[in-house]
């Protein structure tokens, strides 16, 4: 069974728009973490935020913020004031351990 | 700081060939971790060490391919024989595991092309 499902494989946003990229996760264990990469054309993969099971507060970091829902077991990527730059390959991914593991990712588009 | 480095950074081969790829960590990251990301599997954890000794392979494809650790601050990945179905990105990340997410940071990338 999948442990992290990003169920949009493809989206087209128009620039300045705010974006969601959806993601839900399965653990038994009490102690995750999640995050998201970013993988723009050029392939590096660029670490972008992270949050704690037991953090209380929605992580934020500059445009991109994490809408936990724990309950829901889902860890959603907010990007507000979409910019052509934000074109790319987005992973989620979930730590259990020492491992992380990625779902398959979403394609973002910005169009001008 | 310099990021992980690997090297190179594109390998063309004939199949079975070996083929060594080269990773250097972050200095002071204690855990290290390969990938492979093809179109038809993504993302792949193929094996992972902390403090240089090999934690879980079990995403290792097959007895072809081995990975080691001999310090902390240098990792190989072999594959031998190489085949065409090896053809991937094969990524190296590092982590220090006390900091607060144990984000991974990654390395540009080894784009592996077997004809």
């Amino acid at each position: 069974a999948q442990k992290i499902t990003q169920t949009q494989p493809g989206m087209f946003v128009q620039e300045k728009e705010a974006v969601t990229l959806d993601c839900t996760y399965d653990t038994s264990d009490p102690s995750y973490g999640l995050f998201w990469y970013k993988q723009p054309s050029s392939g590096e993969m660029i670490f972008l935020i992270y949050q704690g099971s037991y953090d209380q507060q929605n992580a934020t970091e500059g445009r991109y913020s994490l809408n936990f829902q724990k309950a829901r077991k889902s860890a959603n990527l907010v990007i507000s004031a979409s910019q052509l730059g934000d074109s790319a390959m987005y992973f989620c991914a979930m730590r259990e351990g020492d491992k992380i593991i990625f779902g398959k990712g979403t394609r973002l588009h910005i169009l001008p | 700081d310099a990021g992980v480095i690997q090297s190179p950074r594109h390998e063309v081969t004939e199949m079975g060939q070996e083929v060594t790829l080269r990773c250097k960590p972050i200095s002071g990251h204690n855990s290290l971790f390969w990938y492979r990301q093809t179109m038809m599997r993504g993302l792949e954890l193929l094996i992972y060490f902390n403090n240089n000794v090999p934690i879980d392979d079990s995403g290792m494809p097959e007895d072809r391919f081995s990975a080691k650790m001999p310090n902390a601050s240098f990792s190989t990945l072999k594959i031998q024989p190489s085949e065409p179905r090896d053809s991937a990105v094969y990524f190296c990340a590092s982590s220090f595991p006390d900091r607060v997410g144990y984000e991974q940071y990654f390395g540009p990338g080894t784009r592996l092309t077997v004809t």
